[in-house]
């Protein structure tokens, strides 16, 4: 299986901060990498796919880079509704597999 | 656009069968994939598999002797079993579909809580 490490685990940040979650893959995996945001209770939103490909509606202050193995999300200026749960998950090798995730709260 | 909703026992014996559906409305489930994932309280997410519309199927490795997910067309649904589940299989059970060629998962269900105990 491919191994997605995830970090940080947890992060606390301030409205309008500039954050930035990576993910690293055991092995390469193309741009078959998404990020998720999961809110208390609810199922996880798909926000960026292929590695860099924001999903229509998601605000454009998310964004998503790689090199090589490692690929990153960023929030450029965090918003209230941002603090939540981010997942990373690579979809190049089946099973598809995810990072362990990081807790984005209020500092 | 399609939206999920799962249905199923919340409880499951030890040793029995777990088993949900998941009811696809706002379109038809004869294109993408349909796929199952869980979240045990409090941890992270593990991609239990998917079914195409033909009933072909990929199941992770480690669930693959316990794991059967089905499709019916003309009910728009599709279905997931679990065997001898044991309290390791507690979780929030999540029905997603798979639509683009990344393999995203481009939306999910609202996840029900499935809790293995005698």
């Amino acid at each position: 299986d491919i191994h997605m490490t995830q970090s940080p685990s947890s992060l606390s940040a301030s409205v309008g901060d500039r954050v930035t979650i990576t993910c690293r893959a055991s092995q390469s995996i193309s741009t078959y990498l998404s990020w998720y945001q999961q809110k208390p209770g609810k199922a996880p939103k798909l926000l960026i796919y292929a590695a860099s490909s924001l999903l229509s509606g998601v605000p454009s202050r998310f964004s998503g880079s790689t090199s090589g193995i490692e690929f990153t999300l960023t929030i450029s200026s965090l918003q209230a509704e941002d603090f939540a749960s981010y997942f990373c998950q690579q979809s190049y090798t089946i099973p598809y597999t995810f990072g362990q995730g990081t807790k984005l709260d209020i500092k | 656009q399609v939206q999920l909703q799962e249905s199923g026992p919340g409880l499951a014996k030890p040793s029995e069968t777990l088993s949900l559906t998941c009811t696809v409305s706002g379109g038809s489930i004869s294109t993408y994939y349909w796929s199952w994932i869980r979240q045990p309280p409090g941890k992270g997410l593990e991609w239990i598999g998917y079914v195409f519309y033909s009933g072909s199927t990929y199941y992770n490795p480690s669930l693959k002797s316990r794991v059967t997910i089905s499709v019916d067309t003309s009910k728009n649904q599709f279905s997931l079993k679990l065997t001898s589940v044991t309290a390791a299989d507690t979780a929030v059970y999540y029905c997603a579909v798979i639509k683009d060629g990344y393999n995203s998962v481009d939306q999910w269900g609202q996840g029900t809580l499935v809790t293995v105990s005698s």
